[in-house]
């Protein structure tokens, strides 16, 4: 399996819900990223988990807070959103947390925040 | 700091004629550069990075560390090179890769 697969693809929330995105990945890759993407933007980076241990945090509001559970998931607990926070999540993995390691991409969750 | 620039957020080619997107990096240590593309309604994927040396869908880029580029160049452009294109730095001791804005290519038929 070389693909990372996000789950659910679209997801509409209020402002007051809880949710989660799911992400996976079996290649056996040891880093893993939650970027965030604006429209005919570049991916932002959100956090960088490195052997299931968080290693950045980019200065991203408490409102996401994500999760490893182990090697293969990563997950990002939604809570309080903001209409501004409407975007496209994208899961990254890739080999090891390095600047020098290539990046796969899941497909992303459009969300929208009502 | 790692920066990228993408100097042009659109670039419009014929089919057949020669395509360059220009990526201009800073970085003070020893760079990485990629290309990463995003076809319509696909996931955003690697293209290719500079240690490679190759050539994919008859795409290449060369590092010129003088120049502090990584231009992404095709021959004769086709209409299924229609994408955005992200030229990325990493490298050695970077914390993390940093995306330029963008290029929109659109190949006329």
């Amino acid at each position: 399996d070389t693909e990372v697969t996000q789950t659910p693809k679209h997801l509409v929330m209020g402002m007051t819900n809880k949710k989660s995105l799911k992400c996976e990945q079996h290649m056996g890759h040891r880093a893993m990223y939650w970027y965030k993407q604006k429209a005919k933007k570049p991916p932002e980076l959100m956090f960088v988990y490195s052997y299931e241990k968080l290693s950045i945090n980019e200065s991203v509001p408490s409102r996401f807070s994500p999760e490893c559970p182990n090697s293969s998931l990563l997950n990002l607990h939604l809570h309080a959103l903001q209409p501004e926070d409407s975007a496209l999540y994208l899961c990254a993995s890739s080999q090891d947390w390095a600047g020098s390691s290539p990046l796969h991409f899941g497909n992303g969750t459009r969300l929208t925040v009502t | 700091a790692q920066r990228v620039t993408q100097p042009e957020k659109l670039l419009s080619v014929f089919k057949g004629a020669p395509v360059e997107l220009k990526c201009n990096y800073s970085y003070s240590g020893s760079p990485e550069l990629f290309w990463y593309v995003q076809y319509s309604r696909q996931r955003l994927q690697l293209l290719l990075r500079h240690i490679s040396r190759e050539s994919i869908k008859g795409f290449t880029a060369d590092l010129n560390k003088g120049e502090t580029s990584f231009h992404l160049k095709k021959p004769f452009a086709q209409e299924e090179d229609s994408a955005m294109y992200y030229c990325a730095l990493g490298g050695r001791g970077a914390q993390k890769l940093v995306f330029g804005q963008g290029t929109r290519l659109t190949i006329n038929p």
